[in-house]
């Protein structure tokens, strides 16, 4: 099956920095979303990217489909953007299974 | 808000019970996927459900059951349940045909003591 890697796999950063997260995909893919894993759990959609670059406020993404990579951006990062960022992709057509990425921690310090 | 809800939130059980867990999606979302994340990992996927029946598994064995009712509500039993069984289910909902967005819901944390 298709393999996903994240990376790095911890980063912590002080309030306001900016950070790069990354996705490598191994083959091509119809659908890569990005996610965000509150502390209890809840999966939070952050970005729906197969393709292409997108913006939500402090978040930006963008997915180079053709090189099977992908980037999240945070910038001015705060306390609350702390948590699990995982990117997962949908390599079959339409056929809504997911494979996931083993995630980046993300730590924000005040 | 995904409008996924799960019940229960957390679960104990004793190795060797049985477990169902309970999956309802928002209105317009017909297709059920389960995922089992274990501690420190990402999740993984079980199986999917579309039209009550089951369309693609993942590598998970026979003792993972599931269901889809008229409604698209789903269940998900675990048999003869490991200690390895301890994980967070999740459950995950789209639309067949539409938008290969998936929305979450919050999860049910299982412990196998």
């Amino acid at each position: 099956g298709i393999q996903v890697e994240q990376s790095p796999p911890d980063l912590i950063l002080q309030e306001g920095a900016n950070s790069t997260l990354r996705c490598n995909f191994s083959d091509s893919v119809n659908n890569l979303q990005w996610f965000h894993q509150n502390p209890w759990g809840q999966l939070i959609n952050l970005f729906y990217i197969p393709s292409g670059t997108k913006q939500n406020g402090r978040l930006s993404a963008t997915t180079v489909a053709t090189e099977r990579y992908s980037l999240l951006y945070i910038s001015s990062s705060q306390t609350t953007d702390s948590g699990v960022y995982f990117c997962a992709v949908e390599s079959g057509s339409n056929d809504y299974k997911l494979s996931f990425g083993a995630g980046t921690t993300v730590t924000v310090r005040a | 808000d995904a409008g996924v809800t799960q019940s229960p939130t957390h679960l104990i059980k004793t190795r060797g019970q049985q477990v169902t867990l309970r999956c309802s999606p928002k209105s317009g979302h017909d297709t059920v996927s389960w995922y089992q994340q274990a501690l420190g990992q990402g999740p993984q996927f079980i199986f999917q459900y579309y039209e009550e029946e089951e369309r693609q598994r993942g590598n998970f064995p026979d003792r993972f059951s599931g269901h889809q009712f008229p409604n698209y509500s789903s269940e998900l039993n675990v048999n003869a349940l490991l200690l390895g069984d301890s994980a967070l289910y999740l459950c995950a909902a789209a639309s067949w045909g539409g938008p290969d967005t998936q929305y979450f819901g919050p999860g049910t944390r299982l412990t196998v003591l």
